[in-house]
């Protein structure tokens, strides 16, 4: 089975430009979580997506947002980017049967904001 | 919200010792707790994990014990491998439509030869 996809893998934007990633999850999965990985703060949950509806939120401003296709595949936005956006971009796929808690990672997008 | 305190946040031993990585949470609702190993430049890898009805659970050379009571969770790694050599990330998750994770600030695990 494939595992979870992320593109673009590395991204360069200035700031107050937008920017859209995505991730598709293992096939079957229909849970898609979005997290931000920086030195000093960690891993920091974003948001989940389920059937196509935003299931959780994490504490993060309005700018991130995020959407889910009937595909499970999913997107993230982040409009009016500042430099402490500049971050890895981690999605995490979960819902097979019988392990439904189990998240696994994509290999995340390198995004950096000048 | 849930809060994870991991420690330490560095750890060096030596190959073939064992180690130690502990963890405690505040939301008493917490019912799974997983654990993820990054190498440099790679994505978190799971590579345990234990739910609340379990005290203790045991893979090879990696064990998981969990106390409910004192809302604390450990990694145990025994006779240590330079490939062990990593960032070890603790979670904790309310599951269900709450499964988002929340994780501990990671551990650098160094293994010297």
């Amino acid at each position: 089975k494939a595992g979870v996809t992320q593109t673009p893998r590395y991204l360069i934007k200035t700031r107050g430009q937008q920017v859209t990633l995505s991730c598709s999850p293992i096939s079957g999965h229909r849970s898609v979580s979005w997290y931000q990985q920086t030195p000093g703060q960690g891993l920091q949950f974003l948001f989940e997506y389920f059937s196509e509806t935003q299931r959780n939120k994490g504490n993060f401003p309005g700018r991130f947002s995020g959407r889910q296709f009937s595909n499970s595949r999913s997107e993230m936005n982040v409009s009016t980017l500042e430099l402490g956006d500049s971050a890895l971009y981690l999605c995490a796929s979960s819902g097979a049967w019988g392990h439904l808690n189990e998240q696994f990672f994509g290999p995340g997008t390198r995004l950096t904001v000048l | 919200g849930e809060n994870v305190e991991q420690h330490p946040s560095t750890l060096s031993v030596q190959e073939g010792d064992s180690a130690v990585i502990k963890c405690t949470y505040s939301d008493s609702a917490s019912n799974y707790f997983p654990w993820y190993k990054q190498e440099l430049g790679k994505r978190p890898q799971l590579i345990i994990d234990i739910r609340s009805n379990v005290g203790e659970k045991k893979d090879q050379r990696i064990a998981v014990t969990l106390n409910k009571t004192a809302k604390h969770f450990s990694l145990h790694i025994t006779e240590t491998q330079p490939e062990d050599s990593a960032v070890y990330f603790c979670a904790a998750s309310k599951g269900g439509s709450q499964g988002n994770l929340i994780f501990g600030k990671g551990t650098k695990l160094s293994v010297k030869p």
